[in-house]
C-alpha cells in the first residue's frame, strides 16, 4: 500500500514562511491534498493539487509537486499564530486517501 | 462544498457493547468513506461505502466488526461492534463531493471503558 512520510514537527517564527514536506510512494495518486487539523477540531481541507500540475498558489498557500521524486510541499507565507495546527498530506483519488502522520506546526512569537 | 454532520459527536461506551455512528450529507454523493483516527495518530481508511452495493473494507478491517449501511445518497452509518478499549478513536466520514474535493465530517469521538 501507499506510504506517506512527513516530519512530525516544524517550528517557525511568526511572520516567517513555513514549508511542510511530504513524500509518498504511490505514483498513481490522482490528487494530493493538504488538510489542517486544529486541536479538538475536525479536518479542514486546505488545498489540493492535481497530479499533472507542478505548482498551485492560493493566497498564502503554495503547493509544489515533484512527481518524479514523489515529493509534495506546502508553503505558508507570513505564518500567523492561527496557523498553529497539524497538517496532513494525503495523496489519493476516488478510492480514498492515505494520510501521513501529520506535521505539528509550532509558531514562535 | 459539502456539509457533513455526524451523530453522536462523542460517546463513552462500555466494552462489549456496540455503537452506531450516523453520517448525513447535505447533497447527494456517490462515494462515502469511513476513517479512524486513533489517539495521536493519523487517519486510516476503514471502508468505502457506495450506495446500492456492499462496502469495501481495507486490510485489517472486517464487516463483522464494522458493519456499514448506505441506504441512500445522503446518508451512511458505521457500527463499531463488540467494542474494546482499543476501539477508542475518532471516527470520521468523508465524501467525494467532486473529483477535486474530499470533505470530512466533524468526527465522532469514542471512548471505550
Amino acid at each position: 500500500g501507499e506510504d506517506v512520510e512527513q516530519s512530525l514537527f516544524l517550528s517557525v517564527r511568526e511572520g516567517d514562511s513555513s514549508v511542510i514536506n511530504c513524500t509518498y510512494t504511490d505514483s498513481s495518486s490522482t490528487y494530493l491534498y493538504w488538510y489542517k487539523q486544529e486541536p479538538g477540531a475536525g479536518l479542514q481541507l486546505l488545498t489540493y493539487i492535481f497530479s499533472n500540475m507542478d505548482m498551485k498558489q492560493d493566497q498564502r498557500l503554495t503547493v509544489l509537486l515533484n512527481k518524479k521524486d514523489k515529493h509534495l510541499s506546502l508553503r505558508i507565507a507570513d505564518t500567523q499564530t492561527g496557523d498553529s495546527a497539524i497538517y496532513f498530506c494525503a495523496p489519493g483519488g476516488a478510492d480514498g486517501l492515505t494520510f501521513g502522520k501529520g506535521t505539528h506546526l509550532i509558531i514562535q512569537p | 462544498s459539502a456539509v457533513i454532520s455526524q451523530k453522536p459527536s462523542r460517546d463513552i461506551c462500555q466494552r462489549g457493547t456496540s455503537l452506531t455512528i450516523q453520517c448525513q450529507v447535505d447533497s447527494q454523493v456517490t462515494m462515502m468513506f469511513w476513517y479512524r483516527q486513533q489517539p495521536g495518530q493519523s487517519l486510516t481508511l476503514i471502508a468505502t461505502a457506495n450506495q446500492g452495493s456492499e462496502a469495501t473494507y481495507e486490510s485489517g478491517f472486517v464487516i463483522d466488526k464494522f458493519p456499514i449501511s448506505r441506504p441512500n445518497l445522503t446518508f451512511s452509518t458505521l457500527t463499531v461492534s463488540n467494542m474494546s478499549p482499543e476501539d477508542s478513536s475518532i471516527y470520521l466520514c468523508s465524501v467525494l463531493g467532486g473529483i477535486e474535493t474530499q470533505y470530512f465530517g466533524p468526527g465522532t469521538r469514542l471512548l471505550v471503558l
